[in-house]
């Protein structure tokens, strides 16, 4: 099984700040990588797939970048709906596996 | 519109029995891939099962292989879990999502690019 290792685990930042989070597969998953955000009490949204690819409509102050064992979330200049647990996804092989998640909170 | 909607969740003894459903709209069922994943409460996602658009294949969790059985019914636009002998640890919000297909730089790229809103299993005595 691949385990997915996010950083931080909790993210304090304020609007208008650049935040990055970081994703480390255990092994290499070429960019069959995707993100995720939740917000509470409801399921979670699709952002970015192949590592860095927006899903159309996302906010082009959300960016991917990576590919084997590293990848990260970026983050330009946030804005208060973007306050939610993040969460990286490696699809290279079953099982499917998730990050533990990244809380991004307001400081 | 896409549309999954989840139902069949609730309160279960431990050892019990529970059948979810996933009622699909806005897209050609038969033509994608299905998942399951769920949510304890408080915490991350957890990818449960997975089967294919014709049902010729699917592939479960360790957490959950032989305790739980996908399935899928074309003719009424649903998916299904039947989850039996069922564990305090099973509890979680479960979601149904559905399998979508992307290319990037002519590769294609499988998501889960629309979820329902989830159903809550408790398993309690």
């Amino acid at each position: 099984e691949i385990q997915l290792t996010q950083s931080p685990p909790l993210l304090s930042a304020s609007v208008g700040d650049r935040v990055t989070i970081t994703c480390r597969a255990s092994q290499g998953i070429r960019a069959y990588l995707a993100w995720y955000q939740q917000k509470p009490g409801k399921a979670p949204n699709l952002l970015i797939y192949a590592a860095s690819t927006l899903l159309s409509g996302v906010p082009s102050r959300f960016s991917g970048s990576g590919s084997g064992t590293q990848f990260a979330l970026t983050i330009s200049s946030l804005q208060p709906e973007d306050f939610a647990t993040y969460y990286c996804q490696q699809l290279n092989t079953y099982p499917i596996t998730f990050g533990q998640g990244t809380r991004l909170e307001i400081k | 519109e896409v549309q999954l909607v989840e139902s069949g969740g609730g309160l279960v003894k431990p050892g019990g029995f529970l059948r979810l459903s996933c009622a699909a709209s806005g897209f050609s069922f038969d033509s994608h891939n299905m998942n399951w994943v769920r949510q304890a409460p408080g915490k991350g996602l957890e990818w449960v099962s997975f089967i294919v658009s014709d049902s010729s294949y699917r592939y479960y969790a360790d957490s959950v292989r032989g305790r739980f059985t996908i399935s899928r019914d074309s003719d009424k636009n649903s998916l299904y879990l039947e989850m039996n002998s069922l564990r305090v640890e099973d509890t979680a919000v479960y979601y149904c999502a559905r399998e979508g297909k992307y290319y990037h730089d002519s590769r294609a790229y499988y998501v889960m690019d629309y979820w329902g809103p989830g159903t809550l299993v408790t398993v309690s005595s």
